[in-house]
């Protein structure tokens, strides 16, 4: 089964942007969805997007399409979200996720193994 | 405000049975059959239980099923232990302005 370790927490000024990196090991990679889910303090979970590496772009929530980008690099099976125009809001624990089942369109919301979490912090 | 609504809250005794419920749209669950539900503890990342209405992941306990009617879809726990202390999610494919929407997440008490 697949493994996923994140980057570790960033600390970022508003209106700046932030970078963060998904790295699996072991079972499959490119053939599965890799979301990106965040969940704010003491709040609930919110899906920003995700890409499915063999078939290239990514999806994005509507909310989050014009500040993040999401990436893939199979050679290296690593996954990136970057989120741009920082705000205090978006202070919130990031998560990226893989599914369970081989991926289609439809198979975004089955996410089965989950990174460790990375930390960002927005705040002048 | 969540795409998915579930109740804030639900609370049952050792041994017996709950059942969580996630109320949805013509946009999501009334016309999909996919919904999947997480279980996540304080400060930990959340683990997928059920996918795909009812199926569940290798490794996840019998006593955690999934169920749909209409535009709603419930997670049933029975024989509640103290480690299904968690708060629950759902989630479920949609067509709206995003792919996957969640409930706000229900917190089970085990009294």
């Amino acid at each position: 089964q697949v493994h996923l370790v994140q980057s570790g927490a960033e600390m970022k000024n508003p209106g700046s942007s932030v970078k963060v990196s998904c790295t699996a090991s072991g079972g499959a990679f490119s053939s599965y969805t890799l979301s990106w889910v965040r969940q704010a303090p003491g709040q609930g979970l919110e899906w920003m997007g995700g890409i499915i590496p063999v078939f290239g772009p990514a999806n994005y929530a509507q909310k989050f399409q014009d500040r993040v980008t999401i990436t893939a690099d199979a050679s290296t099976r690593t996954a990136y979200m970057e989120l741009n125009s920082l705000r205090s809001e978006d202070t919130a624990v990031y998560y990226c996720a893989s599914g369970i089942v081989p991926a289609t369109i439809f198979s975004y919301h089955s996410m089965d193994v989950w990174g460790q979490g990375t930390t960002v912090s927005v705040s002048s | 405000q969540s795409a998915l609504t579930q109740p804030a809250s639900v609370s049952g005794s050792p041994g017996q049975s709950i059942t969580i419920s996630c109320t949805g749209t013509n946009s999501d669950i009334a016309d999909y059959n996919y919904v999947s539900w997480y279980q996540q503890h304080p400060g930990k990342a959340p683990q997928l239980i059920i996918y795909d209405v009812r199926h569940r992941p290798s490794g996840v306990s019998s006593r955690f099923s999934g169920s749909k009617s209409g535009n709603t879809a419930s997670l049933t726990i029975s024989g509640l232990q103290a480690e299904d202390e968690a708060e629950y999610y759902c989630s479920s494919y949609s067509t709206t302005n995003t792919l996957v929407v969640f409930g706000g997440g229900t917190k089970l008490t085990v009294l």
